[in-house]
């Protein structure tokens, strides 16, 4: 069975332009949960899709969004990149029966602003 | 929200040592998970413990949910074991999103 998938692997962006990563989760799971982990810091929660919907979102600005498909899979974009954006961000897939389901978490986007 | 703490932040041992990693959570819970980030950052799920014990390898969990704790135990320690160890409960009640700890980081010398 694959496991969570992203990609690209890693990301340079310069400081105002906009990233898009992506996530695909295990076959089955609903759930797509994403993650920043900046240098020095723990995991922090971003966004949480299930069956193509946002259910919530952490303590981000808006220019932090994405989207789920019907596939499941997710897209994760950052606008109006900052400095402070460079970051590894974790998605993770689990199965939403009820409450916070087993975490599957994927390789991660190494994404760096400059 | 839920607070959890974990304890040692750094740990440094020589290989074939053991050693106890805990997690505390100011409320009651009805998930807790372990997870181990390699140097790369990869994230693997450990264990999936409420409550009770498990064990899997060289690796156990005990979570004792009356007292608000869980702790990690690794018998003897492989180079392999270096990274960080995280625990992570729900943010509320039945909340589907995790609340992570800040972490063990471990470093394992041959």
């Amino acid at each position: 069975e694959a496991g969570v998938t992203q990609s690209p692997t890693h990301l340079i962006k310069t400081r105002g332009q906009q990233a898009t990563l992506r996530c695909s989760p295990i076959s089955g799971h609903t759930s797509v949960y994403w993650y920043q982990q900046a240098l020095g810091l723990g995991l922090q929660f971003l966004l949480w899709y299930d069956e193509g919907e946002e259910r919530n979102r952490g303590n981000f600005p808006p220019r932090f969004s994405g989207r789920q498909f019907p596939n499941y899979s997710s897209e994760l974009n950052v606008n109006a990149l900052e400095l402070e954006d460079s970051a590894l961000y974790l998605c993770a897939s689990s199965l939403a029966t009820s409450g916070m389901g087993t975490q599957y978490f994927g390789p991660g986007t190494r994404l760096t602003v400059l | 929200g839920i607070q959890v703490e974990q304890s040692p932040p750094d740990l440094i041992l020589q290989e074939g040592a053991n050693s106890t990693l805990r997690c505390n959570f100011s409320d009651s819970v009805n998930n807790l998970q372990w997870f181990h980030q390699n140097p790369w950052g990869q994230l693997i799920n450990l264990f999936y413990i409420p409550s009770g014990t498990k064990q899997n390898g060289r690796l156990s969990a005990t979570t004792v949910a009356t007292e608000r704790y869980s702790l990690l135990y690794i018998s003897s320690s492989q180079t392999t074991d270096s990274g960080v160890y995280f625990c992570a409960v729900p943010a509320s009640g039945g909340s589907y999103i995790p609340t992570f700890g800040r972490g063990t980081s471990l470093i394992v010398h041959p």
